[in-house]
């Protein structure tokens, strides 16, 4: 079954440290998209990749980094320099930067704490 | 930029009809999505208006009026399993979905 996976489920970190997400889609999409969420708050944009070996700044993207080197992979680099990184991360993918009636399809998260 | 307006928390009785309502301003408009999340999980997608009117998908319907800036997402026949966060997300532009803050629906029997 096609679909995204996003690992680990939960990550913690230590001050100082910098960490990865991992995002890996077989759903042939070629946009993914990075968003953090909040405590009762909405999705916010961090990064974004519409083909590969592109990808461009979100609205919150200080502190974070991304790689596009394969169309099903996009992993997060959560940064020392992020100040506050512990959230809810989400990992999307749509056929293209549009969605549309096809929608963004989601993984199932990962939850960061900073210890 | 866009900015989208919606509820944070909307009560219902289980079997009624429950309507979220989302305004929203920007510049290029495409369309507006609707997303459920339950807690703890990740966002699904249910529906997609890109042109004025409703569009109906089961127990869901969503409705737009480029007109008024304005959307709604109408559940019936509520169900225990409808209570969850809704969001409206918008698309314009050249850039990916800008999402509201939720509307966390919470259904009572």
């Amino acid at each position: 079954d096609g679909g995204i996976t996003q690992s680990p489920k939960y990550l913690f970190r230590k001050e100082g440290q910098n960490v990865t997400l991992s995002c890996e889609q077989n759903l042939n999409h070629d946009a993914m998209y990075w968003y953090r969420q909040d405590p009762g708050q909405g999705l916010r944009l961090i990064y974004y990749s519409q083909i590969v070996n592109d990808f461009q700044k979100g609205d919150i993207a200080e502190g974070y980094s991304v790689s596009r080197e394969k169309k099903e992979s996009f992993p997060l680099t959560v940064t020392s320099a992020q100040k506050n990184p512990t959230a809810f991360y989400l990992c999307a993918s749509s056929f293209s930067h549009l969605g549309g009636n096809y929608g963004y399809t989601f993984g199932s998260g990962t939850r960061l704490t900073v210890v | 930029g866009q900015s989208l307006e919606q509820p944070s928390e909307v009560t219902a009785v289980e079997g009624a009809i429950v309507q979220i309502n989302c305004t929203y301003q920007t510049s290029g408009f495409y369309g507006l999505s609707w997303y459920q999340q339950h807690d703890g999980g990740a966002p699904t997608f249910l529906s997609y208006n890109a042109l004025d009117g409703l569009e109906e998908t089961g127990r869901f319907s969503s409705f737009l009026s480029r007109s008024d800036s304005y959307g709604y997402l109408l559940l019936q026949e509520l169900q225990m399993k409808d209570s969850a966060s809704y969001f409206c997300a918008g698309l314009s532009g050249n850039t990916p979905l800008v999402f509201g803050k939720g509307t966390r629906l919470s259904v009572i029997a």
